[in-house]
């Protein structure tokens, strides 16, 4: 089955940039998706097609995705960007797949 | 504005059933593919099952094939989630989500995301 590995937590910063990976085999063969969820809250999508943000999501979150790796970057984060974190693709043999979630903490 | 208001969670012994609601509201619910994600206690999140617009077509996961059934009425704009033989590894908050739609030169397409969320209902089945 189809896997997407995360980095379990990233900490970063007030005002710098947070970089959150995703690695899946030839993960850049299929569209990336991203989203945020806060303690308690249902997730939120934060990133489509791997670099388009939906409308409501700040212009401070950007994505790529190339290779085996796609990548959520968050410039200028701020304290309201804590939380958690996932990635999901769309895969032939196992549908619907989420990374494992990765923790921004902004210390 | 859409909606999505998921029922029927609780507490179910080993073996048992449920059947989960979603009634969902401010979009036309019958041009979308609609899906069940769920997620363990401190744990990440899982896709379970999801149905085609007409209700004529279901995915499942290994794991909860031939236990748990996904259904539709479009006329009450309500998704479903019958599951039976319930054990304690599906203890999980389940969400009910739309999966996107979106249109280009050729027409609509599925993008392969989940763009909205319900608030999610709690099913315990203790160990």
């Amino acid at each position: 089955s189809y896997e997407l590995t995360q980095p379990p937590s990233v900490s970063v910063s007030p005002g710098q940039t947070a970089s959150i990976t995703c690695s899946g085999e030839r993960l850049g063969d299929k569209y990336t998706f991203w989203y945020q969820q806060k303690p308690g809250r249902s997730p939120v999508l934060v990133m489509y097609e791997d670099s388009n943000r939906p409308s409501g999501t700040p212009e401070r979150f950007s994505g790529s995705n190339s290779g085996n790796t796609a990548t959520l970057t968050i410039s200028g984060t701020q304290s309201m960007d804590e939380a958690d974190y996932y990635c999901q693709a769309w895969d032939n043999s196992s549908s619907y797949v989420f990374g494992t979630g990765t923790r921004v903490t902004v210390l | 504005e859409v909606q999505l208001v998921e029922s029927g969670g609780g507490l179910v012994q080993p073996g048992g059933s449920l059947r989960l609601s979603c009634a969902a509201s401010g979009f036309t619910f019958s041009f979308y593919w609609m899906s069940w994600v769920r997620q363990a206690p401190g744990k990440g999140l899982e896709w379970v099952a999801n149905i085609r617009q007409g209700g004529n077509e279901t995915y499942y996961v290994d794991s909860v094939k031939g236990r748990f059934t996904i259904s539709r009425d479009n006329a009450k704009n309500t998704l479903y989630l019958q599951m039976n033989s319930l054990r304690a590894d599906d203890t999980a908050v389940y969400f009910c989500a739309r999966e996107g739609l979106g249109r280009d030169s050729s027409g609509w397409y599925n993008v392969g995301d989940f763009d909205y969320w319900g608030q999610g209902t709690l099913v315990t089945v203790p160990s």
